[in-house]
């Protein structure tokens, strides 16, 4: 099973400021890494797939990099509804499909 | 417009059953793989099951192999979930999801609001 490990688990930040968001892989995944955005209460959005590329109406703010083992979803100047937690997804080893354990970025 | 809706959850002993139902719309489910995903209160995402457009290739996470079963009825644009011997750490958020693709996994590219299992005595 392929672990993903997010890092940081909390990140404090202001609107305005670049946010990066980091996911580890425990062994290569290629591209096949996504990112999900989750505010509370409701279900998680799909914000880019395949490491690099924004899902349907995500604002060109959010973008993803990397490859192999290490991936950053960076989210150039903040909005205030941006401040929510955030998971990564691997689809490169399956069953299972996995997620990392999220990190919540909150408003400093 | 794609439209998810789950139903069917709610608090069950422990040992007994329940299914979950996820009615779509706005879109061509026999076109597309479906997920359940769940959310135990306060925690991360966990990947449940993944059935195939067609309903001919499911798999499972190992925590729920052999005690879940996902299937599909195309006619009824419905994924449902089959829930047995239930444990109390099955307690969760349940969402379905629909897949970008058909029969092997990608992305969740539209997600249900989610109902939720509690499993008490």
């Amino acid at each position: 099973e392929i672990v993903l490990t997010q890092s940081p688990a909390t990140l404090s930040l202001s609107p305005g400021e670049r946010a990066t968001l980091s996911c580890r892989a425990s062994q290569s995944v290629g591209t096949y890494l996504g990112w999900y955005q989750q505010k509370p209460g409701q279900a998680p959005r799909l914000l880019i797939y395949d490491a690099s590329n924004r899902a349907a109406g995500v604002p060109a703010r959010f973008s993803g990099s990397g490859s192999g083992t290490d991936f950053t979803l960076t989210i150039s100047s903040l909005e205030p509804e941006d401040f929510a937690v955030y998971y990564c997804q691997q689809r490169s080893n399956w069953p299972p499909i996995t997620f990392g354990q999220g990190t919540r970025l909150e408003l400093k | 417009q794609v439209h998810l809706v789950e139903s069917g959850g709610g608090v069950v002993q422990p040992g007994r059953s329940l299914r979950l139902s996820c009615e779509a719309s706005g879109f061509t489910l026999s076109s597309y793989g479906m997920h359940w995903v769940r959310q135990a209160p306060g925690k991360g995402l966990e990947w449940v099951a993944l059935i195939s457009y067609d309903g001919t290739n499911k798999n499972y996470a190992d925590s729920v192999k052999g005690r879940f079963t996902i299937s599909r009825d195309n006619s009824k644009n419905t994924l449902y979930l089959q829930l047995n011997s239930l444990r109390a750490d099955d307690t969760a958020m349940y969402y379905c999801a629909k897949d970008m693709g058909m029969v092997a996994a990608s992305w969740g590219d539209y997600w249900g609001q989610g109902t939720l299992v509690t499993v008490s005595s």
